[in-house]
């Protein structure tokens, strides 16, 4: 079965600086990845997914994310920090790129940023 | 503006009640929705999931006569939290894949079982 750990529960950051949440993630199969967002009194928004390709993956809000096989890895980085960024962020595997399948996710803890001025 | 509606956003109840939460597209119809919870300091887990018209496929350890789902329509499914207890507390979110494989998430419901 597939899992995801987000090894960091909670990060502090200063506005401007850079960020990377950290994501492993365990899956015998191709990996189809993605990151969410989630503020409060929000439903979780997709900042950005991989499913093949380009191991470096653009997504919203100046997001980028690194696919690495060798290490397992689906980080998040974004190179410089808004207070508006303060949220819940969650790392997810999926089963399939497509079909009903697709909203089945398996999701790591959740890592709360947030955000000093 | 949100996409997908979901309340209560919070809820509390004594134990042995049953407790509904709603789940509603605002703008789109989708036929297959799930069901997720949070218990805290672990990971979203997948409960079920449900198509429109049918009976819901319940995950590993999820009981489907406490967590009854209604999905009744393309917009609308409901989940029934029945004779609740302490151990039922816990945060639940609902998910819409819409045609476009575009999955949209409610906002959560957290849910306290006194």
């Amino acid at each position: 079965a597939q899992s995801v750990t987000q090894p960091d529960i909670h990060i502090t950051v200063s506005e401007g600086a850079s960020l990377e949440l950290r994501c492993n993630y365990s899956y015998g199969a191709t990996p189809y990845l993605f990151w969410y967002v989630q503020s409060p009194g929000q439903g979780l928004q997709l900042l950005l997914k991989y499913f093949s390709g380009d191991t470096l993956v653009q997504g919203i809000k100046g997001f980028e994310a690194e696919f690495k096989r060798s290490q397992s890895s689906f980080n998040l980085r974004k190179p410089s920090v808004h207070w508006s960024d303060a949220a819940e962020y969650f790392c997810a595997v999926g089963l399939s790129a497509g079909g009903t399948s697709y909203g089945k996710l398996t999701f790591g803890q959740g890592t709360i940023l947030t955000v000093h001025p | 503006g949100a996409v997908v509606s979901q309340h209560p956003s919070r809820v509390i109840c004594k134990s042995g009640t049953s407790v509904k939460i709603e789940c509603r597209s605002l703008d789109f119809q989708a036929t297959t929705m799930f069901w997720y919870r949070q218990f805290p300091k672990q990971s979203l887990m997948l409960m079920a999931t449900s198509n429109e018209g049918s009976k819901a496929t319940y995950e590993q350890g999820v009981e489907k006569d406490k967590f009854l789902i209604n999905h009744a329509s393309l917009t609308l499914s409901t989940l029934t939290v029945t004779s609740a207890h302490p151990e039922d507390s816990s945060f639940y979110i609902c998910s819409y894949l819409a045609t476009n494989e575009k999955l949209f998430f409610g906002s959560g419901t957290q849910l306290s079982v006194l």
